[in-house]
């Protein structure tokens, strides 16, 4: 159980355009999603937190208008990277949270942006 | 403000020996604690999670990690290592409100 999955796993885009991942929870309601974005041989830094119906919430230092996060039922998030450029290039990871009781978060398996 | 420190950047072990891998966290109270693996290119997946109680936690694929309060630690330890655990490990803390701090991982490669 607890599946998490991300479309696409991958994906080129030009400079300029915008391209959008979906992260799902199969088999669960997940009341809060993450999304962290990770670069080569590092770690994971937590972009945002996203709950159901309600704006997303940004880390510090995330630009809200270039990552359009909408989360708008209990199995799907979308990330939005807006006006794409090479350094938006990443791996970017969603998780999805059912239950804060068991502060267990369960991860997609990424996307990988190229942007050329 | 959270933190967590993997000094290992990189670590091989010969397939059968036994493998500690290192983690060290900041924080005021005590965190929750978790060592995630990675795959290349995939997600993570979740070993084992200390909250409270028994600081010796044992987890999936026969990984066990304890929590030492004294050190601010949490060690991953693996008696007998096999070549499908190679893999990325990560060591996280969540101090509150699921704001999950990860280390910078550290490589696992294992030789013959």
């Amino acid at each position: 159980g607890a599946v998490v999955s991300q479309h696409p796993s991958w994906v080129i885009c030009k400079s300029g355009t915008s391209v959008k991942i979906e992260c799902r929870s199969l088999d669960f309601q997940a009341t809060t999603m993450f999304w962290y974005r990770q670069f080569p041989k590092q770690s994971l830094m937590l972009m945002a937190t996203s709950n159901e119906g309600s704006k997303a919430t940004y880390e510090q230092g995330v630009e809200k208008d270039k990552f359009l996060i909408n989360h708008a039922s209990l199995t799907l998030s979308t990330l939005t990277v807006t006006s794409a450029h090479p350094e938006d290039s990443s791996f970017y990871i969603c998780s999805a949270s059912g239950s804060e009781e068991t502060y267990e978060q369960y991860f997609g398996p990424g996307t990988r942006l190229t942007v050329t | 403000a959270q933190s967590v420190t993997q000094p290992d950047i990189h670590i091989t072990v010969s397939e059968g020996a036994s493998l500690e891998l290192r983690c060290n966290y900041s924080y005021g109270a005590t965190p929750y604690l978790f060592w995630y693996v990675q795959s290349p290119g995939q997600g993570l997946q979740l070993l084992l999670k200390y909250f409270s109680g028994d600081t010796l936690v044992q987890g999936i694929k026969g990984f066990e990690a304890e929590f030492k309060r004294s050190q601010s630690s949490f060690n991953l330890r693996k008696p007998s290592v096999h070549w499908s655990d190679a893999a990325e490990y990560f060591c996280a803390v969540d101090g509150g409100y699921q704001k999950v701090t990860f280390g910078t991982g550290t490589k696992l490669q294992v030789i013959p």
